[in-house]
C-alpha cells in the first residue's frame, strides 16, 4: 500500500497571504496525484489533478506541483473562503489519501 | 451531477446495513464509482470501488470480506452492503463518481450517509 503523508497537520496562515501544503508518497506515484479541498457538514472537492491541472471552475490561486514521491499545493492571496481541510490523493495504485491539513485563520 | 446516499444510521457491532447512491445528470454506466468514509476526527479513507459494468470490484483492507460493492446500471444506483459491522466502521460514507475508468481521481462527490456503529 502506498502511504501518504501530508505536512503540516495544522497551518495558521492570514488572509491575503499565501499557504504551501505538502505532500509526499511512500513510493513514487508519477504524477497520479490530486488534491481536495473540504468545509464542514460538505463534501469534498476536487481541486488539482495530474498533480498540476485545476478541475473545472477551481480559482487559479490554487497551484498544484511535483512529481513522483514529492507534491505542493499553494493557495496565493488566501481568501475567506479557501479555510478548510486539504487532502491528497493518490491514485497511481488504488487509492489512498494523507491525513489531511487544516488550514486556520491566524 | 447528483449523487445522493442513504441508509446510514445505527447498528449494533456484528450487525449489516445497505448503503445506496443514486445518482443522476451523468451517463452511469460509463463511470466508475467508489465508496470513501471519513471516520470521526480523521481523515478520507477510501472503501471500495467498482468498474462501470460491475465486472471488476476493489476493496481496502480493512473491509475485505466484510462490505460488497455493487451497482446496478438500469436502476443509476450504486450500493454497498456492509456486514459485520465494527465500532471502527462508524464513519461518514460517500459515494464518489470517477473522471472516467478506474484508476483516476474523483469528480464528483455526494453529501455523505452516517453510520454509527455502537451497542
Amino acid at each position: 500500500e502506498i502511504v501518504m503523508t501530508q505536512s503540516p497537520a495544522t497551518l495558521s496562515v492570514s488572509p491575503g497571504e499565501r499557504a504551501t501544503l505538502s505532500c509526499r508518497a511512500s513510493q513514487s506515484v508519477s504524477y497520479s496525484l490530486a488534491w481536495y479541498q473540504q468545509k464542514p457538514g460538505q463534501a469534498p472537492r476536487l481541486l488539482i489533478y495530474g498533480a498540476s491541472t485545476r478541475a473545472t471552475g477551481i480559482p487559479a490561486r490554487f497551484t498544484g506541483s511535483g512529481s513522483g514521491t514529492e507534491f505542493a499545493l499553494t493557495i496565493s492571496s488566501l481568501q475567506s473562503e479557501d479555510f478548510a481541510v486539504y487532502y491528497c490523493q493518490q491514485y497511481n495504485n488504488f487509492y489512498t489519501f494523507g491525513q489531511g491539513t487544516k488550514l486556520e485563520i491566524k | 451531477v447528483q449523487l445522493l446516499e442513504s441508509g446510514g444510521g445505527l447498528v449494533q457491532p456484528g450487525g449489516s446495513l445497505r448503503l445506496s447512491c443514486a445518482a443522476s445528470g451523468f451517463t452511469f454506466s460509463g463511470y466508475a464509482l467508489s465508496w470513501v468514509r471519513r471516520a470521526p476526527g480523521r481523515g478520507l479513507e477510501w472503501v471500495s470501488a467498482v468498474d462501470s459494468t460491475d465486472d471488476s470490484t476493489y476493496y481496502a483492507d480493512s473491509v475485505r470480506g466484510r462490505f460488497t460493492i455493487s451497482r446496478d446500471n438500469s436502476k443509476n444506483t450504486l450500493y454497498l452492503q456492509m456486514n459485520s459491522l465494527r465500532v471502527e466502521d462508524t464513519a461518514v460514507y460517500y459515494c464518489a463518481k470517477v473522471d472516467g475508468y478506474n484508476w483516476n481521481p474523483f469528480d464528483y462527490w455526494g453529501q455523505g450517509t452516517l453510520v454509527t456503529v455502537s451497542s
